[in-house]
């Protein structure tokens, strides 16, 4: 059972240019969450999404960054018109659907975006 | 709003030693849960061990182990028998008890505590 999939690694991008980053959850999870984690620091929540919904956006910028987790594929954290301050690893991790309060996330290895 | 707060940015053990590391929380909630991910060089965030606030037992996973004080807001790892293998930037961190299924299970992180393991 494969675990949480990111990619890419690493992502350079210059001031300007659009981002996307993907992530495919563990077989058998409907529910993706996206932190970010600036150097020095430990993560902090952007967005939760269930397939074809967002859940809570609370942590998101209002402007420029957006999630997706469509019916089929991966879900996708875009960020249009990147700044030197998006620079971060941006993590992604699902839980499984089942189970109320069950409260453990699985977590990928991250996508360090880079912008010049 | 959660706060988790590690005051130790940098800590080293000898190979073998044991080391403990300090996490403090500061919330309202009475049921929550705590963490103690792992993560090496890779990037890889590693979960170490969990918390239930409800159980009175520290929890305990191999060389693994916490002092859960609930009253003092006070969540420590300790890690028995320090391998190699254990270096790493360990965080500390705060999920609030979610009832319902569809609520977001946001993971509330402290600043980290760079650990190594010197041989």
């Amino acid at each position: 059972n494969a675990g949480v999939m990111q990619n890419p690694r690493h992502l350079v991008r210059r001031r300007g240019q659009e981002a996307r980053l993907r992530c495919s959850p563990m077989k058998g999870h409907s529910h993706v969450y996206w932190y970010r984690q600036l150097p020095e620091e430990g993560l902090k929540f952007m967005v939760y999404l269930q397939k074809e919904n967002i859940i809570d956006e609370s942590g998101m910028p209002k402007e420029r960054f957006s999630a997706e987790f469509p019916k089929e594929g991966p879900s996708i954290l875009r960020i249009q018109q990147v700044v030197r301050g998006d620079s971060a690893a941006y993590f992604c991790a699902s839980s499984p659907t089942t189970g109320i309060s069950n409260e453990k996330l699985f977590f990928g290895s991250g996508t360090q975006l880079s912008v010049l | 709003a959660q706060t988790v707060t590690q005051s130790q940015p940098e800590m080293s053990v000898q190979e073998a030693e044991t080391v403990t590391l300090s996490c403090t929380y500061d919330t309202s909630e009475n049921n929550y849960y705590l963490f103690w991910y792992k993560q090496p060089p890779s990037r890889q965030m590693i979960l170490v061990i969990r918390q239930e606030a409800y159980k009175q037992q520290n929890a305990t996973e191999n060389r693994f182990s916490v002092n859960f004080q609930k009253a003092a807001k006070s969540f420590s790892l300790k890690i028995s028998d320090s391998q190699l293998g254990d270096t790493a930037m360990y965080f500390c961190a705060f999920m609030k008890h979610e009832r319902s299924s569809g609520s977001a299970r946001q993971l509330t992180f402290g600043s980290g505590t760079q650990l190594t393991v010197l041989p």
